[in-house]
């Protein structure tokens, strides 16, 4: 399985853009990230994913860089609600298809 | 769409006892639904794949005789916490897969806080 790499927690002040970035530097080629949340006591909620290009979706926008390497989470607009666990998953291609969750980042957003 | 239920959203129960939890498709179908167990300020920690029709996989460590899961239709997969311990109190999460969405479909339940005393 590929893994990823975030920071344990960022902060951003409440309006401002949030920007999470994602280490997969053992990306395969047919291998999609993911970005799902976790609010507390929730279930994870997805937000958005994609292959190569940028990806824009009304929750957030996703920038993977050219090499796939890595990639970066954008809430253009953060507000207290966005409050979470983030996590950067890189699918697992093959028939089990699972899902498996790294420790995430915990993102604060500051009144 | 791709709405993934859970029930029940907390439990109690006493040691010895065991505990069923039900995670239901509500609109797919969910040939795969996936269980994981959550403990305070730790990640999300997959259990075992269940399978429609079939034995469900269960990841290393995880005690298949301890943790039962049955998905005996398209819909519904549910766990069972045999024997509880108080140390199997946890935060435990579904989820399903619906292949007619483009993310391709993972959707999780809004899980199930089990505590045991």
């Amino acid at each position: 399985d590929a893994k990823t790499t975030q920071p344990t927690s960022m902060d951003c002040a409440e309006g401002r853009a949030a920007n999470l970035p994602c280490n997969h530097s053992t990306i395969s080629g047919n291998e999609y990230v993911y970005w799902y949340r976790q609010i507390h006591s929730q279930g994870p909620q997805y937000i958005i994913h994609g292959l190569k290009n940028n990806e824009t979706n009304e929750m957030a926008s996703l920038i993977i860089t050219e090499d796939r390497k890595s990639s970066t989470l954008i809430l253009p607009h953060a507000t207290l609600r966005d409050t979470a666990v983030y996590y950067c998953i890189v699918r697992v291609a093959g028939r089990d298809d699972k899902i498996i969750f790294g420790k995430g980042t915990r993102l604060h957003i500051l009144p | 769409g791709a709405v993934v239920s859970q029930h029940p959203s907390w439990v109690i129960c006493k040691s010895g006892t065991s505990v069923k939890i039900e995670c239901r498709s509500l609109d797919f179908q969910a040939t795969t639904m996936f269980w994981y167990r959550q403990f305070p300020k730790q990640s999300l920690m997959l259990m075992a794949t269940s399978n429609e029709g079939s034995k469900a996989t269960y990841e290393q460590g995880v005690e298949k005789d301890k943790f039962l899961i049955n998905h005996a239709s398209l819909t519904l997969s549910t766990l069972t916490v045999t024997s509880a311990h108080p140390e199997d109190s946890s935060f435990y999460i579904c989820s399903a897969r619906d292949l007619a969405k483009s993310n391709y479909g993972y959707t999780f339940g809004s899980g199930t806080r089990l505590t045991v005393v």
